[in-house]
């Protein structure tokens, strides 16, 4: 257990709906990553989070979005779902934003979109 | 922009030694690590190399040469449950620090 929490653990919806997934940092750490997993394209950076601003920007679709709160969970919103948004998406946290740190992964949603 | 190469598949013996090699393009190398995983399942991190040479944890090593962009796990003494994907995911610099991944190994041991 990575102390890396996610919910809701799977998602089922339809195209063209919005989701929101969760995701809880480990105890003391600042920084939240999202990751999009899908069979085609192995693991693929969205965005980070570090103490509630934006600070990365990977291959995220404008039609997604997320944020972190004070309490430094973080949500991500996908809207205007399509097919090709199935996948796993993961959350990851670390203590800071520095480049040795280590990020440890939550279990993850898996997202349907039928 | 960042290349890393592995390979797709690999099968092994249980109780045998594999070596899961990876290969990268960097601006600014600042960091590699592999991390394993299950099918299904979150990834775990198992090593972190910025210096060249190896890094021994257990029954895994990960070795670094920085000049050549090239980074192997070690596995020895296979059990069944290391069947899993390798994930190869280095940082750079040049991409604002973030991590990309390589595609992942699969690994198969067979009794």
């Amino acid at each position: 257990d990575s102390g890396v929490t996610q919910t809701p653990k799977h998602l089922i919806t339809a195209t063209g709906q919005r989701v929101t997934l969760r995701c809880s940092p480990r105890s003391g750490d600042l920084s939240v990553y999202w990751y999009q997993q899908s069979l085609d394209q192995g693991l693929q950076f969205l965005i980070q989070y570090y103490n509630g601003e934006e600070r990365a920007k990977g291959n995220i679709l404008e039609r997604f979005s997320a944020q972190q709160f004070p309490d430094l969970h973080s949500e991500l919103n996908l809207s205007s779902l399509e097919l090709g948004d199935s996948a796993l998406y993961f959350c990851a946290s670390a203590p800071g934003t520095s480049g040795q740190e280590t990020q440890y992964f939550g279990p993850g949603t898996r997202l349907l979109v039928l | 922009g960042q290349n890393i190469d592995q390979p797709t598949e690999m099968t092994a013996t249980e109780g045998a030694i594999v070596q899961i090699n990876c290969t990268y393009q960097t601006s600014g190398f600042n960091g590699l690590f592999w991390y394993q995983q299950h099918a299904g399942e979150a990834p775990t991190f198992l090593s972190y190399n910025v210096l060249d040479g190896l890094e021994e944890k257990g029954r895994f090593s990960s070795f670094l040469s920085r000049s050549k962009g090239y980074s192997y796990l070690l596995l020895k003494e296979l059990q069944m449950k290391d069947s899993a994907s390798y994930l190869c995911a280095v940082r750079d610099w040049g991409a604002g620090n973030m991590l990309t991944f390589g595609g992942g190994t699969r690994l198969m041991v067979k009794p």
